[in-house]
């Protein structure tokens, strides 16, 4: 256990719909990371929150956006969903500084 | 893109030393060498990073040549449970928030009983 929480565990919904993909962090860490992972892609960066604020943006659609709160949870919302969208969506945390990365167990989401 | 190149695939047998190579020839000063696992489609797990120097703790051992252009992960006594695919990956640690990690395709790793 990771102790890096994600839910929903899974997700189906039909193209066109959005969703709202949830992540709490490890407690005390500051740095929240979003990656993507598709059969075709692999694992892909998206976004990076840093204490509240973007941080780093890697290959994240103009579809989906996330935002951090101040509780340090994150959100990422997937909107105008596409059958391309299928796939395992990871949350990752880590404090400032530090070399490790934690991940949670990730949400799949299945776009119909 | 990954700035690591790794062999698709590896066997090794149970109880064995399991050695995973990676090339990463364009690595600069200031980058790290990272090892993650991602046992089936669990979350991917942090298992060693280095610098210059050999690393080893509980999970792995890290060899880095001396140039730097290279590193081999060694798993001493492969079991089942380390089957899995496993990512070489450089990066800069940076202060005020670290940076995001980016993934190649890595090294499948089938222990066989």
């Amino acid at each position: 256990d990771s102790g890096v929480t994600q839910t929903p565990k899974h997700l189906i919904t039909a193209t066109g719909q959005r969703v709202t993909l949830r992540c709490s962090p490890r407690s005390g860490d500051l740095s929240v990371y979003w990656y993507q992972q598709s059969l075709d892609q692999g694992l892909q960066f998206l976004i990076q929150y840093y204490n509240g604020e973007e941080r780093a943006k890697g290959n994240i659609l103009e579809r989906f956006s996330a935002q951090q709160f101040p509780d340090l949870h994150s959100e990422l919302n997937l909107s105008s969903l596409e059958l391309g969208d299928s796939a395992l969506y990871f949350c990752a945390s880590s404090v400032q500084d530090y070399h490790e990365q934690y991940f949670g167990p990730g949400t799949r989401l299945t776009v119909t | 893109d990954a700035k690591t190149t790794q062999p698709p695939s590896m066997d090794c047998a149970e109880g064995r030393a399991a050695n995973l190579p990676c090339n990463h020839s364009t690595i600069s000063g200031n980058e790290y060498v990272y090892w993650y696992r991602q046992i089936h489609s669990q979350g991917p797990q942090y298992i060693i990073h280095g610098l210059k120097n050999n690393e080893t703790n509980e999970m792995a051992s890290l060899i880095i040549t001396e140039d730097r252009k290279s590193s081999t992960l060694i798993l001493p006594h492969a079991t089942l449970r380390d089957t899995a695919v496993y990512y070489c990956i450089v990066r800069v640690l940076i202060y005020s928030g670290n940076t995001p990690l980016v993934f190649g395709k890595g090294t499948r790793l089938s222990v066989i009983a």
